[in-house]
């Protein structure tokens, strides 16, 4: 079995600041996911990369940076952090390019002073 | 858009009662995935449904697909007070994302 590792668990910024969440999976899968959580609603798709380098925006991109660094980890960045943005953001992969069975990390949750 | 809305957003019911939770979506798939959250977690797959199975059973639970409806539904037998989480319905888009529902908030009283 393999695992998705989000770093860190929690995350405070100011506002303004620049903050940048980590993702590591070791299932070898090709295509990775950044969502985002607000409370009481449904995940929404920020970013999405579905090879090493390659890069996707979600329907949720703007204010947000991506990085595919190499196959197994994906970040996210927080351009300028607002009061509104807190949440929790969720990590996911799955095999192929395919949307199916993606297995999710347990999630950053940023806080915004 | 959301394309996955599950109807009902909480439940609250006894430990061993049967549950269904619905989902309709806006558009054309032919593959919904139920996931499931428990709290502090992430979500989780319980079962995947294609449009040629209508229905699919994974132990105590059960996954229908309507197309013609646009229509999901899971149903969990026995439940447990383990069962209590949300559970989100996720419409395949054919195009490397699904899309994820508010959840239903499932709560099983011991």
């Amino acid at each position: 079995g393999g695992i998705i590792t989000q770093t860190p668990k929690f995350l405070i910024g100011q506002e303004g600041q620049k903050l940048t969440l980590k993702c590591q999976q070791n299932f070898n899968h090709d295509t990775m996911y950044w969502y985002r959580q607000d409370s009481g609603k449904g995940l929404r798709l920020i970013y999405y990369s579905i090879t090493e380098n390659d890069l996707q925006k979600g329907d949720l991109s703007e204010g947000y940076d991506a990085s595919r660094e190499k196959k197994s980890s994906f970040s996210l960045t927080v351009t300028s952090a607002q009061k509104n943005e807190m949440a929790v953001f969720l990590c996911a992969s799955s095999f192929r390019q395919s949307s199916y069975e993606q297995y999710f990390g347990p999630g950053t949750r940023l806080t915004v002073l | 858009s959301q394309w996955g809305e599950e109807n009902l957003q909480a439940l609250s019911i006894q430990e061993g009662e049967d549950v269904t939770m619905n989902c309709s979506y806006k558009t054309y798939t032919t593959v919904v995935q139920w996931y499931r959250q428990k709290s502090g977690k992430g979500p989780a797959q319980l079962i995947l449904i294609r449009s040629n199975e209508r229905e699919k059973r994974s132990g105590r639970l059960r996954a229908t697909l309507d197309t013609s409806s646009q229509s999901s539904s899971l149903s969990i037998t026995g439940t447990l007070a383990t069962d209590t989480a949300v559970y989100f319905c996720a419409p395949d888009t054919n195009a490397y994302k699904v899309i994820f529902g508010k959840g239903t908030h499932l709560h099983v009283l011991p």
